[in-house]
């Protein structure tokens, strides 16, 4: 067990809702990184924060928005859902330069 | 951009049977190679990672992969599976420079029969 927990573990939200998504990362770590899974796909990442600040995005549109706590926890944001947002989403934590250890991740379904 | 390709999308085997997965990726530069796995119900886990020196590396629960360099390659071997490495695996290459971006592959569903 890597020491990433997510919240929630499930979450079902209809098109055009907001949603938020937690993520705590393994102590001492100081990058957190979020990736979309969608099903059949391999993750795919969306940003990375480091010391509060993003620093990296992927291909993803603005409504996809983020923040890092002083602590190191994560929110992942959503705003106006879409039927194609229906994915797990993914938490990843390290220290800058080392692997990324992944939490169990939270399965959002949007109707 | 970067990419990873894995060959195999299923791969059927039975225990005690050879395994090697492919993977190849695309990037010009320095990266670190790495391959998770994906157990039924579990989150994703670290099974080996190369990031210099020998390119013969060894992982957990007797999996190795070999870094090809020539051919962009960093293959996932294991001579003998168990029904318990049933499982998804996948491939993931992270540039060294710029941020600390995986880029996956689209993953191995791999099915040991007992």
């Amino acid at each position: 067990e890597t020491g990433v927990t997510q919240s929630p573990t499930h979450l079902i939200k209809t098109r055009g809702q907001q949603v938020t998504l937690r993520c705590s990362s393994q102590s001492g770590h100081n990058t957190v990184s979020w990736y979309q899974q969608a099903l059949g796909q391999g993750p795919q990442f969306i940003f990375q924060y480091y010391r509060e600040e993003e620093n990296g995005r992927g291909n993803f549109p603005p409504r996809f928005s983020g923040l890092q706590f002083p602590n190191y926890s994560s929110e992942l944001n959503v705003n106006a859902l879409e039927l194609d947002d229906s994915a797990l989403y993914l938490c990843a934590s390290s220290l800058t330069g080392y692997e990324q250890y992944f939490g169990p991740g939270t399965r959002l379904t949007v109707t | 951009a970067q990419s990873v390709s894995q060959h195999n999308h299923h791969v059927i085997l039975s225990e005690a049977a050879s395994l090697e997965l492919g993977c190849n990726y695309s990037y010009g530069g320095t990266v670190n190679l790495f391959w998770y796995v994906q157990y039924p119900g579990q989150h994703l886990q670290l099974l080996l990672k190369y990031f210099s020196g020998d390119p013969l590396v060894k992982g957990i629960k007797g999996f190795e992969a070999e870094f090809i360099k020539s051919k962009f390659s960093f293959n996932l071997r294991k001579p003998s599976v168990q029904w318990s490495d049933t499982a998804e695996y996948f491939c993931a290459v992270k540039p060294l420079t710029g941020f600390q971006k995986l880029v996956f592959g689209t993953g191995t569903r791999l099915l040991v029969s007992p």
